[in-house]
């Protein structure tokens, strides 16, 4: 596709249930990035996946969080339990190189309701 | 420490008349990239303008333009002319080169441009 794409653009999920994010970055972009967003707030770095290298799980907040990508495509990050404290805009970026003058295109996010 | 610092949380600026948004930074990396994206209330990510920290001029994309004072470690964004749509959120980002280019956001700016 053209842009970034994330799904479901919407979730509602009962606590304690496990959800999974999905996120279909750019074709040929190495780089892909989860954030989440609480309402109001800024972007908090969750991973970041770069080609073949170990990815920065660095942001992962418990390790009731996980994502996974396969070489350069789609990456899932998934919730297990989920807690409502965890209802937030989940971004997903990707980009081209890792630092040089490629700016990170987003996707529209995927909103998370956990109830 | 926080790798980006924007102290203003919030910004009025009147129409037509220009704004500055500041950013501070910090890092011992030689080589990294500076980002400002605009997130409007629908919620998108828009990137703005990029500063890489080799280039010797300020960056410049049409209204927006990047006060890059690299002794200072800061890149303040400076939008002339504001326009009510210009109101948004607003973000400053850095990639590091030695981080393996994971890609740090500040807690942003809402700037609200009055008529």
């Amino acid at each position: 596709g053209a842009g970034v794409s994330q799904s479901p653009s919407n979730k509602v999920t009962e606590k304690g249930k496990d959800v999974e994010l999905r996120c279909d970055p750019i074709s040929g972009h190495t780089a892909l990035y989860w954030y989440r967003q609480r309402l109001g707030q800024g972007l908090e770095f969750l991973i970041y996946f770069q080609g073949n290298s170990a990815p920065d799980k660095s942001g992962l907040p418990s390790d009731r969080f996980s994502a996974e990508r396969t070489g350069e495509s789609v990456s899932t990050l998934t919730i297990q339990r989920t807690q409502q404290e965890d209802s937030a805009v989940y971004l997903c970026a990707s980009s081209r190189d890792r630092v040089r003058a490629t700016e990170a295109f987003f996707g529209q996010g995927t909103r998370l309701t956990v109830v | 420490a926080q790798k980006i610092t924007q102290t203003q949380p919030g910004m009025f600026v009147q129409e037509k008349e220009a704004v500055t948004l500041d950013c501070t930074y910090d890092t011992s990396d030689p080589s990294y990239g500076l980002f400002w994206y605009k997130q409007p209330s629908s919620g998108e990510m828009i990137f703005l303008i990029y500063q890489g920290s080799y280039d010797q001029q300020n960056a410049t994309e049409g209204r927006y333009s990047l006060n890059f004072q690299k002794a200072r470690k800061s890149a303040n964004l400076v939008i002339s002319a504001s326009q009510l749509g210009d109101s948004a959120m607003y973000f400053c980002a850095m990639r590091e080169e030695g981080s393996q280019g994971n890609l740090i956001f500040g807690k942003g700016t809402k700037l609200s441009v009055k008529p």
